[in-house]
């Protein structure tokens, strides 16, 4: 069975100053995996995902993630933090058995 | 914008209640599946189903059941509803082939049992 770890529950960063949200996963498979965020009182929204095809993904929001399967490790980067990117941010892995499996989240405030 | 609605957005009950959640998707998707926000455990799927009548457990199943009697819609029911289960209830829905699997989220229910 696959699980996710996210290390640091909260992250708070300058505007301006580059963020990143650590993410760890453990599949017998090569996995699927995505970053969603959560802005206050709403959904989950799709940030990016790695399916295979390419090791460094792009988002949405200036946001992105590189896979690397000997760290078994999704972190996810963004160069210049705006106030508008807090958010709690989860990262999730699927075995492609259709289920996802959800990190704890991160939460990140950018600081003015 | 998946197509997913949720209702109701908001429920307060007593314990011991039943409750019905409600998920209505308007783009025939065979997969859909429910999950629970709790803080510090991230989302955790309770039930999904990936077809009509068809559907089976996830990681926190007990004290919960569901039924899908037609594609665009899944309910979740707390026969008995506990201060346990206050939550905030997602449904999700999967869109697109094996090697693009992806889940898209409706709004959220936030229920409180008290």
């Amino acid at each position: 069975a696959q699980s996710v770890t996210q290390l640091g529950s909260h992250v708070s960063v300058s505007e301006g100053a580059l963020v990143l949200l650590r993410c760890n996963y453990s599949s017998s498979v090569p996995p699927y995996l995505f970053w969603y965020v959560q802005y206050p009182n709403q959904g989950l929204q799709l940030l990016l995902k790695y399916t295979s095809a390419a090791t460094l993904v792009k988002g949405i929001n200036g946001f992105e993630a590189e896979f690397k399967k000997s760290e078994t490790s999704f972190h996810l980067t963004k160069p210049s933090a705006h106030m508008s990117d807090a958010a709690e941010y989860f990262c999730a892995v699927s075995d492609n058995d259709y289920k996802l499996s959800f990190g704890a989240g991160t939460t990140v405030t950018v600081r003015a | 914008d998946a197509g997913i609605t949720q209702s109701p957005r908001h429920k307060v009950t007593e314990t011991g209640t039943p409750v019905t959640l409600r998920c209505h998707q308007t783009e025939n998707h065979r997969y859909m599946y429910w999950y629970r926000q709790d803080p510090g455990h991230g989302l955790r799927l309770i039930h999904y189903s990936y077809g009509v009548k068809d559907t089976d457990k996830g990681e926190v199943s007990d004290g919960y059941s569901v039924s899908r009697s037609k594609t665009e819609d899944f309910l979740l029911t707390l026969e008995s509803a506990t201060s346990s289960q206050t939550s905030v209830y997602f449904c999700a829905i999967r869109v697109g082939g094996a090697d693009v699997e992806t889940q898209y989220f409706g709004p959220g229910t936030r229920l409180l049992v008290l």
